[in-house]
């Protein structure tokens, strides 16, 4: 079936190195993802989102790359800091059908000093 | 300040009865959305809803009821049918619109059952 999955289910990276994310996705009618961080205990906030006409896109220290041709999506953390630390999760919509977001597992991102 | 909410934060039960969980906001949102997510696991949609008095099953429906009388309120009713009912739940809120348009979905706090 289709789903939307993440690579690895967990990720150290050291404070202030970059951390990169992954996230494959099997539908290649999806248009428009999304990726949310998640804290302990709360809901999800939206960091970033993506159209499917586009490559790449910036926000405050983060970056999210969508490549079509092998159905991947990346966020790339810069400079990363303790208040990172969340589960980060990729969601598609898929414009077929009804319009519902597909979560994938989630990444935890842990920060070592 | 406009957002979603969720009350209770923290909400136990007894095997058998059922709860209602409530989801209000006040973003002038179409849709809302409830999700169910067990420690470790993704999110995934119980029941949404596109407009006032119209609902659709999500992936997990079975075992859930819901309503949607009022543009921002969309409570869940866990059922004594719900199997595992034990999880944390989310509601969340978008514009409603042709995709990819407008549809970052706003989260509540969620809301945490416990069946004793």
């Amino acid at each position: 079936g289709e789903s939307v999955g993440l690579h690895l289910p967990t990720l150290s990276v050291q404070e202030g190195d970059n951390s990169i994310i992954n996230c494959a996705y099997s539908n290649s009618a999806s248009d428009y993802f999304i990726w949310y961080k998640q804290e302990s205990g709360k809901g999800p906030q939206f960091i970033i989102d993506i159209r499917s006409n586009m490559d790449k896109r910036q926000g405050q220290r983060v970056t999210v790359l969508l490549n079509k041709t092998v159905k991947h999506l990346s966020l790339q953390i810069a400079a990363t800091q303790p208040g990172d630390s969340a589960v980060y999760f990729c969601a598609e919509i898929r414009s077929q059908g009804a319009q519902k977001l597909v979560f994938g597992q989630g990444t935890r991102l842990t920060i070592n000093p | 300040d406009g957002g979603i909410t969720q009350s209770p934060k923290y909400l136990f039960r007894k095997e058998g009865q059922n709860v209602t969980l409530s989801c209000e906001q006040n973003l002038n949102h179409d849709a809302m959305y409830w999700y169910r997510q067990d420690p470790g696991q993704g999110l995934r949609l119980i029941y949404y809803s596109q407009i006032v008095n119209d609902f659709q099953k999500g992936d997990i429906a079975e075992g859930y009821s819901v309503s949607r009388e009022k543009k921002e309120s969309f409570p869940l009713t866990v059922t004594s049918a719900q199997k595992n009912p034990t999880a944390f739940y989310l509601c969340a809120s978008s514009m409603a619109g042709p995709v990819p348009f407008n549809n970052e979905q706003f989260f509540g706090p969620g809301t945490r059952l416990t069946v004793l």
